[in-house]
């Protein structure tokens, strides 16, 4: 199985301030098609997880540009350009490449 | 609007079993493949099983394989996920999922997500 390892565990941020997720699987994420299988969701408190980013780098619908996704391979990079109050929660990497399909522990964004 | 509906959680003992269902709407349900994915009390966010676009394809966790199995129903646009032989480990809320689509076939993430329906096993 690929492990999927986040880090930090938890994060507070300063609003307006950059706030940045890294995410480290145990094998490569390349797919064949040529794009990485791996995509970022956000639980926000009490709610359902919702997708920010897919396929690495691309945002989902409806996601703000201050949200963004990098990295290829074992390596991945979840950024915040400037901290809203609104993006606080639980922040998943998850990996489609193989199954079983795994998901990050998770990284808590908080407000400080 | 994408809507997924859950439905078919609540109390059961060790080794009974539940049905649970997504009632999807608002896309065409025939073209993406269908997920569910649980997440304990206080925990991350854990896969149990996949469903091709067309039904012909199911994966499952190591955990519920055996025990669990997915289908679909193109005639009422509803997932389900039939679980038998229930564990205490298997108390969670249980998401429904509808994968997103880029290009020509290829998987684009979970890009909608229902509200989850709890199922907790106990004595």
């Amino acid at each position: 199985d690929i492990v999927m390892t986040q880090s930090p565990l938890s994060l507070p941020v300063t609003l307006g301030e950059p706030a940045s997720i890294s995410c480290r699987s145990s094998q490569s994420l390349l797919h064949s098609n040529g794009y990485n299988s791996l995509h970022w969701y956000l639980q926000k408190p009490g709610q359902s997880p919702q997708l920010l980013i897919y396929l690495g780098s691309n945002r989902a619908s409806g996601v703000p540009d201050r949200f963004s996704g990098s990295g290829s391979g074992t390596l991945f990079t979840l950024k915040i350009s400037r901290v809203e109050a609104e993006d606080v929660g639980v922040y998943y990497c998850m990996q489609d490449v193989q199954t079983p399909l795994t998901f990050g522990g998770g990284t808590k964004v908080e407000i400080k | 609007e994408v809507q997924l509906v859950e439905s078919g959680g609540g109390l059961v003992q060790p080794g009974g079993s539940l049905r649970l269902s997504c009632a999807a709407s608002g896309f065409t349900f025939t073209n993406h493949a269908m997920n569910w994915v649980r997440q304990a009390p206080g925990k991350g966010l854990e896969w149990v099983s996949t469903i091709s676009s067309t039904g012909r394809s199911t994966y499952y966790a190591d955990s519920v394989k055996g025990r669990f199995t997915i289908s679909r129903d193109t005639s009422k646009d509803t997932l389900f996920l039939e679980m038998n032989n229930l564990r205490a480990e298997d108390t969670a809320k249980y998401y429904c999922a509808k994968s997103g689509v880029f290009g020509v076939l290829i998987e684009a993430g979970f890009d909608s997500w229902g509200q989850g329906t709890l199922v907790a096993v106990s004595s």
